[in-house]
């Protein structure tokens, strides 16, 4: 029953090469975020959907493109994979609320990208 | 930009006694103050969180003190256990952004 899942847990390759990661929540919620967290365990946003609407793009390098397919899923396609891109990627979803606000952010348990 | 700053980057805690972490925030429109616990492997999970219109919030050993004229909030966790030990993030966002701004963690060991 797990809320918001994420596959693979850990994906290591080789530098230039193009990876995806997959989210899915089966919490019915509008909202879905792609966080990084760094080797000294830094989390940032890098971006949000809502109802499959890209809302949030921080300054991620093109390289990386979000798609949502529906709004129970937010994959992550990265291309030219890049030494420095080795972090654990997780996904979050939300539920609005109102009032322009969103709920709380579950996260699933994060894919550890190791690149070589 | 570390719009949100966090301290201590580490803490050890004997069990049964307090663990103390603080954060400080710099943008006045944040709203919203969540703290997140994370286990090794895991993903982050909220703990509690709070928003500026009271200045304390508890929900079991768990508190979150407000000051909002010092832009500052605070995690006590009280009777600290060894399950408590995890890294501990603060976060900040505004109304109308679902951005979650994260402080830099803090690491709370919770010896015997």
């Amino acid at each position: 029953d797990t809320a918001v899942s994420q596959t693979p847990k850990y994906l290591v390759t080789q530098m230039g090469n193009d990876k995806s990661i997959k989210c899915e929540q089966n919490l019915g919620h509008d909202t879905m975020y792609w966080y990084k967290q760094d080797s000294k365990k830094f989390l940032k946003i890098m971006f949000s959907y809502n109802n499959k609407e890209l809302i949030i793009n921080e300054t991620v390098p093109n390289r990386f493109s979000p798609k949502s397919p529906d709004k129970a899923h937010l994959n992550l396609h990265i291309n030219s994979l890049e030494l420095g891109d080795s972090a654990v990627y997780f996904c979050a979803s939300s539920q609005e609320i109102g009032g322009g606000r969103t709920d709380t952010q579950y996260f699933g348990p994060g894919t550890r990208l190791t690149v070589l | 930009q570390q719009q949100v700053k966090q301290s201590p980057q580490s803490l050890i805690v004997q069990k049964g006694g307090i663990s103390i972490i603080n954060c400080a925030y710099e943008n006045t429109a944040f709203d919203y103050f969540p703290w997140y616990q994370q286990f090794p492997g895991k993903g982050p999970a909220l703990l509690i969180a709070i928003r500026p219109d009271v200045s304390e919030k508890k929900e079991g050993r768990f508190t979150i003190s407000f000051n909002k004229s010092a832009k500052q909030f605070s995690l006590h966790i009280m009777d600290s256990q060894p399950g408590d030990s995890a890294t501990y993030f603060c976060a900040a966002s505004k109304v109308g952004n679902e951005k979650l701004t994260f402080g830099t963690g803090t690491r709370l060991t919770i010896i015997p």
